[in-house]
């Protein structure tokens, strides 16, 4: 089994602060991989697939890179509304894996 | 707009059987391009996929949960449903339902359900 691991799993910021953070692949995965924001009492929600696309309605500020083993998200200018936790995701075609988050809380 | 619902009890006894139906409307659960999916998270922890189901039938499980989960697909009224047998109070969680595309991921999300194993 793949397994995903994400750093930090937690971290402090400010708004207005640049935010990435890493997931990584225990084999290559390609660009199966997308990143998902969730709220307390939430669902998840996507905000990139496919390693690098920008799901439609979320802001631009929110980017995705990476291939094969080493994917980052990042946040180019935290807002208040970003405070969340933040999983990568590797799926197939009918089945998928999460990291364990990655809490961003305010500094 | 797509929307998915669970429903089911929110509680249920140690050794019974956890039942959660997810319920699809907005769009068709009989398309060859997506799978369905059941996904859980614990209090205060991260997200497991649970199973996923293709509407023709053909299923696939965690291997950590396999031999309690079954999951069903009921296309005359656009569900999807979960049973886990043997519940112990570790099962407590939040259950969602999701929309599983083939090349793309989870895409769409049910609000959760949250099932409490207590007696």
């Amino acid at each position: 089994d793949i397994q995903m691991t994400q750093s930090p799993s937690s971290l402090s910021a400010s708004v207005g602060d640049r935010v990435t953070i890493t997931c990584r692949a225990s084999q290559g995965i390609r660009d199966d991989l997308g990143w998902y924001q969730q709220k307390p009492g939430q669902a998840p929600k996507r905000l990139i697939y496919a390693a690098s696309n920008l799901q439609g309605g979320v802001p631009s500020r929110f980017s995705g890179s990476g291939s094969g083993t080493e994917f980052t998200l990042t946040i180019s200018s935290l807002q208040p509304e970003d405070f969340a936790t933040y999983y990568c995701l590797h799926h197939n075609s009918y089945s998928f894996t999460f990291g364990p988050g990655t809490k961003v809380d305010i500094k | 707009q797509l929307l998915l619902q669970e429903s089911g009890p929110g509680l249920v006894k140690p050794s019974e059987t956890l039942s959660l139906t997810c319920t699809v409307s907005g769009a068709s659960i009989s398309s060859t391009s997506y799978h369905w999916a059941w996904v859980r998270q614990p209090p205060g922890k991260g997200l497991d996929w649970i199973a996923s189901i293709h509407y023709r039938g053909r299923t696939y499980s965690n291997s950590s949960l396999k031999s309690r989960v079954s999951i069903s697909v009921d296309t005359s009224r656009n569900q999807f449903s979960l049973k886990l047998r043997s519940v112990a109070a570790a099962d407590t969680a939040v259950y969602y339902c999701a929309r599983l595309a083939y090349s793309y991921g989870p895409d769409y999300w049910g609000q959760g359900s949250l099932v409490i194993v207590s007696s």
